[in-house]
């Protein structure tokens, strides 16, 4: 079935430092992928996303590119923020049929001062 | 209301025991999705809804777990016969309509002792 897999963490990274987190898929047909966020003590939210092969999402500074070719999605951000702190989740979505969401295991980002 | 609201916020149970989780999902929102989150892990998909009926449940883990939507709008999940291992979080996420963004509440914490 489909699946999502992210590089674990924690990452640790000084602040105005170069982020990226890893995300491939596998998918049998043609999903959306999300990047979710969540911050301390907040529920899920959508930083970005992207519904076709090359399509760029960006949001807050943040980036990714589907990939179709590696079946990747990964987040970039040229210089992270101590704010920006949290758990990030990729994910896909089924478009055929339902809307089933499914998320990697969450990638926990620590920016120090 | 302005966003998804999940109540209760926490739940503690005795193993055996039934439960109710109740979902307000955003008015006018006619998808809703139910997700449960373990410690260390992303979401995993349970049940959406589309207006009153389950449209997809292929999610739910055994038949001790169950979900309405009566009137299309708010939703419970029930967990008959709790069991230690059913503690988690449990999301609620609501959109427009099938393929566009989902919002998330914060969660209900269930702890099965």
């Amino acid at each position: 079935g489909d699946s999502v897999t992210q590089m674990e963490g924690p990452v640790t990274l000084s602040e105005e430092a170069f982020l990226t987190i890893n995300c491939t898929y596998t998918a049998t047909g043609y999903p959306s992928l999300f990047w979710y966020v969540q911050y301390p003590g907040e529920g899920l939210q959508l930083l970005l996303k992207a519904t076709k092969a090359d399509d760029k999402g960006s949001n807050k500074g943040f980036e990714a590119t589907y990939r179709k070719e590696t079946t990747s999605f990964h987040l970039e951000k040229g210089s992270v923020q101590v704010s920006d702190s949290a758990v990030y989740f990729c994910a896909l979505s089924d478009n055929t049929g339902g809307f089933k969401t499914i998320f990697g295991a969450g990638t926990r980002l620590f920016v120090k001062a | 209301g302005a966003g998804v609201s999940q109540t209760p916020s926490n739940k503690v149970t005795e193993k055996g025991k039934y439960v109710e989780l109740r979902c307000d999902p955003i008015s006018g929102h006619t998808a809703l999705y139910w997700y449960r989150q373990s410690l260390g892990q992303g979401p995993e998909f349970l049940i959406y809804f589309q207006g009153t009926g389950a449209a997809d449940d292929s999610g739910l883990p055994n038949d001790r777990f169950f979900a309405v939507r009566p009137e299309g709008s708010v939703s419970t999940l029930k967990i008959q016969r709790t069991e230690r291992g059913d503690s988690a979080v449990y999301l609620c996420a609501s959109s427009f309509r099938k393929g566009t963004e989902a919002f998330f509440g914060q969660g209900t914490r269930l702890t099965v002792v």
